[in-house]
C-alpha cells in the first residue's frame, strides 16, 4: 500500500493562472480530505469528499475554489484564477470509514509569483 | 463549532526527560482523537488514535489519554531523544478532523 499520494509535491503559478492538485488515496479508502496550511500556523479543513459526493465544504473559499473526487480517479483540488495569497501547502487525508485513522500525504507545496 | 486548543505551544527539553503535551476540545461528540506528527516541510505522520470508548493507548514510548467528558486528551513521551524533535497536532474527529496549532517541540542532546 503506497499510501496517500499528493503530487505534484512542488507547483509555481503565477498571478491568474489555475492550479490542479491532485489526490489518491489510500487503497480501500473512499473518505477524502482536504486541508490547507499556512507557514507557522495550523491545518484549516477545507472540503471532505466521498466517491462523486461533496459532503462538507465549508471550509472552502466560496469562489475560485472547487474540488471533486469521481468515481475513477484521483481527488482534485482546483483553484481558479490563484492569487498570492493562496501560496500555502495543501495536505490531503484519505480514511476507510467516519471513525477510522486518518492518513496523509505528503502535500503540495504552491507557490503563487 | 468545535474548537482545539494545545498547549504549549512551544517546549524545549534536554534529552531523557518524559514530556507531556496537552489538547483540549470544546464538543465532545467525537468519534475519536489522533495525535500527529509533523517534521518541517513534511506530511502528517499519524502517532496515536484513541476511539472515543477508549481511555489511553500506548505506542513505544509514546501514551495518549482520553477524557472526552472534559475534553481533554495527553500524548505523554517517556525518555525524549533529539529524533522527537518535530511538531506535535492533535485532532479531534467530528466527521472531519479539527486540529489544534500543534506543540513544536525541541530536544536538544
Amino acid at each position: 500500500n503506497a499510501g496517500v499520494m499528493q503530487n505534484p509535491r512542488h507547483l509555481v503559478r503565477r498571478r491568474g493562472q489555475e492550479a490542479r492538485l491532485r489526490c489518491s488515496p489510500m487503497k480501500g479508502h473512499s473518505h477524502v480530505y482536504w486541508y490547507r496550511q499556512l507557514p507557522e500556523e495550523g491545518l484549516k479543513f477545507m472540503v471532505y469528499l466521498q466517491k462523486e459526493n461533496i459532503i462538507d465544504e465549508s471550509g472552502m473559499p466560496k469562489e475560485r475554489f472547487s474540488a471533486e473526487f469521481p468515481k475513477e480517479g484521483p481527488s482534485i483540488l482546483r483553484i481558479q484564477q490563484v492569487v498570492r495569497g493562496d501560496s500555502a501547502a495543501y495536505f490531503c487525508a484519505s480514511k476507510a470509514g467516519t471513525n477510522t485513522e486518518a492518513f496523509f500525504g505528503q502535500g503540495t507545496r504552491l507557490t503563487v509569483v | 463549532k468545535q474548537e482545539v486548543t494545545q498547549i504549549p505551544a512551544a517546549l524545549s527539553v534536554p534529552e531523557g526527560e518524559n514530556l507531556v503535551l496537552n489538547c483540549s476540545f470544546t464538543d465532545s461528540a467525537i468519534y475519536n482523537l489522533q495525535w500527529f506528527r509533523q517534521d518541517p516541510g513534511k506530511g502528517l505522520t499519524s502517532l496515536l488514535l484513541i476511539q472515543s470508548s477508549q481511555r489511553e493507548q500506548t505506542s513505544g514510548r509514546l501514551n495518549a489519554s482520553l477524557d472526552k467528558s472534559s475534553g481533554r486528551s495527553t500524548l505523554y513521551i517517556a525518555a525524549s531523544q533529539p529524533g522527537d524533535s518535530a511538531t506535535y497536532l492533535c485532532a479531534a474527529n467530528t466527521d472531519k478532523l479539527i486540529f489544534g496549532t500543534g506543540t513544536r517541540l525541541q530536544v536538544f542532546p
